[in-house]
């Protein structure tokens, strides 16, 4: 089993839909959860931390269930320039372990 | 300086050779990672360096490759008698802390074996 899953799409939405991407990770230790998001021949950049309480950063909601080791992203009113592939990632907090990325879900925006 | 400079940007380099890959960290960055991409993939682990620790070399994928970081600043992938499946982006990343949420990445090496 991968230890981050995602459903790499690509998720097709006209501009103002809302569009949900789930991740599941298999490691119980993971102790902290992150998006990143990646244009086309970009680096990544992180787009949001996500904390247990759950946490919004204007369109963005990010939500973890660590009892189902589940995380989730949602965008709402979806704009053209949200148009990437969004990588959920987790981090061990054991000595020495790098964060651990999933190979992303790709969104596409159309007007 | 005020971002992860990676150079080469793009290197082409035939089957067999060696080549260095350099990564200068965010000024204060403590700690350094190496990661690579190939094609349509997710992001691959190679090496991570905190401070004056013993690198984690856990994710390099052969005795091909090793990395180096002097002065706990600037780092050096070295890949020796490259392959074709050696071919993808390498992208270094630094942050404060390996507990720090914020990695910060360089735009890559995109690294082409013929």
């Amino acid at each position: 089993r991968k230890e981050v899953e995602q459903d790499p799409g690509p998720f097709n939405v006209p501009e103002g839909a809302t569009v949900a991407f789930n991740c599941t990770y298999s490691n119980s230790a993971s102790q902290s959860f992150f998006w990143y998001r990646q244009d086309c021949r970009k680096e990544p950049k992180l787009l949001m931390s996500v904390y247990s309480s759950g946490n919004e950063d204007g369109r963005f909601t990010a939500q973890l269930n660590r009892a189902s080791q589940y995380i989730s992203l949602l965008i709402r009113d979806s704009k053209l320039s949200d148009s990437a592939t969004y990588l959920c990632v987790v981090n061990i907090q054991q000595a020495g372990t790098a964060l651990i990325f999933g190979k992303g879900t790709t969104l596409s925006v159309s007007s | 300086g005020a971002g992860v400079s990676q150079s080469p940007s793009n290197k082409v380099t035939e089957k067999g050779k060696d080549v260095e890959l350099r990564c200068d960290p965010i000024s204060g960055h403590t700690a350094l990672y190496w990661y690579r991409q190939s094609l349509g993939q997710g992001l691959e682990f190679l090496i991570y360096f905190q401070g004056n620790s013993a690198p984690d070399k856990s994710g390099l994928p052969s005795d091909r490759f090793s990395a180096e970081r002097t002065g706990g600043s600037v780092s050096t992938l070295t890949i020796q008698r490259t392959q074709q499946e050696d071919s993808a982006v390498y992208l270094c990343a630094s942050s404060l802390s390996r507990m720090s949420s914020g990695y910060t990445f360089g735009s890559g090496t995109r690294l082409t074996v013929v």
